[in-house]
């Protein structure tokens, strides 16, 4: 079935690092691929998407690009700031189930310290 | 007001007691879908809707169950709450594009079984 790896965290960086997480999905169609943002106290809101191979999401500096080659998804953000604070879930929706649900990785809370 | 609202913000139960988690939508979405969030596991779908008659199970229904009174109303109740139903619970709402243009999410009710 569909699923989503994505790396464990807790990550904890200084602010203007450069971030990556890991996000690596099992299906067997083509999904579409979204990154979700949770800040403390907060609902999940959508941070980027791609729904084909190669298309890069961007939104807020953040940025992933669809493998399909590597089954990956990665995020990077060049220049984190403390605002960024939150946890991240990748995601994925696979339209050949019918159902659109969305399956979600573990979630990898970053930490961006002064 | 917010697109997604979930009433109440957070709530104490007792074991055995019944509950109901509301969420309501102006969006004008057709789909509706009740998350449950624990730490290390990510997002779990419970129960989704795909319109007013439509009722479909998630992967951890059991000891759940939901009713769409209405296009913008899905609620979720615990008929005999237990301690290890604690946790955070998120609403969503999605048009059928949801492929392409992700879900919007409540700002969640933290749930404590006693």
């Amino acid at each position: 079935g569909d699923s989503v790896t994505q790396m464990e965290g807790p990550v904890t960086l200084s602010e203007e690092a450069f971030l990556t997480i890991n996000c690596t999905y099992t299906a067997t169609g083509y999904p579409s691929l979204f990154w979700y943002v949770q800040y403390p106290g907060e609902g999940l809101q959508l941070l980027l998407k791609a729904t084909k191979a190669d298309d890069k999401g961007s939104n807020k500096g953040f940025e992933a690009t669809y493998r399909k080659e590597t089954t990956s998804f990665h995020l990077e953000k060049g220049s984190v700031q403390v605002s960024d604070s939150a946890v991240y879930f990748c995601a994925l929706s696979d339209p050949r189930t019918g159902a659109n649900n969305l399956f979600f990785g573990t979630g990898t809370r970053l930490t961006v310290i002064p | 007001d917010a697109d997604v609202t979930q009433t109440p913000r957070n709530r104490i139960t007792k074991t055995g007691k019944r509950i109901m988690l509301e969420c309501s939508q102006t969006k004008g979405h057709d789909r509706m879908y009740w998350y449950r969030q624990d730490p290390g596991l990510g997002l779990r779908l419970i129960y989704y809707s795909f319109d007013v008659k439509d009722i479909n199970k998630g992967e951890i229904s059991d000891g759940y169950s939901v009713s769409r009174q209405a296009q913008a109303k899905f609620s979720l109740s615990l008929e005999s709450a237990i301690p290890n139903q604690t946790a955070l619970y998120f609403c969503a709402t999605s048009d059928n594009q949801a492929v392409n243009y992700g879900y919007t999410f409540g700002s969640g009710t933290r749930l404590t079984v006693v």
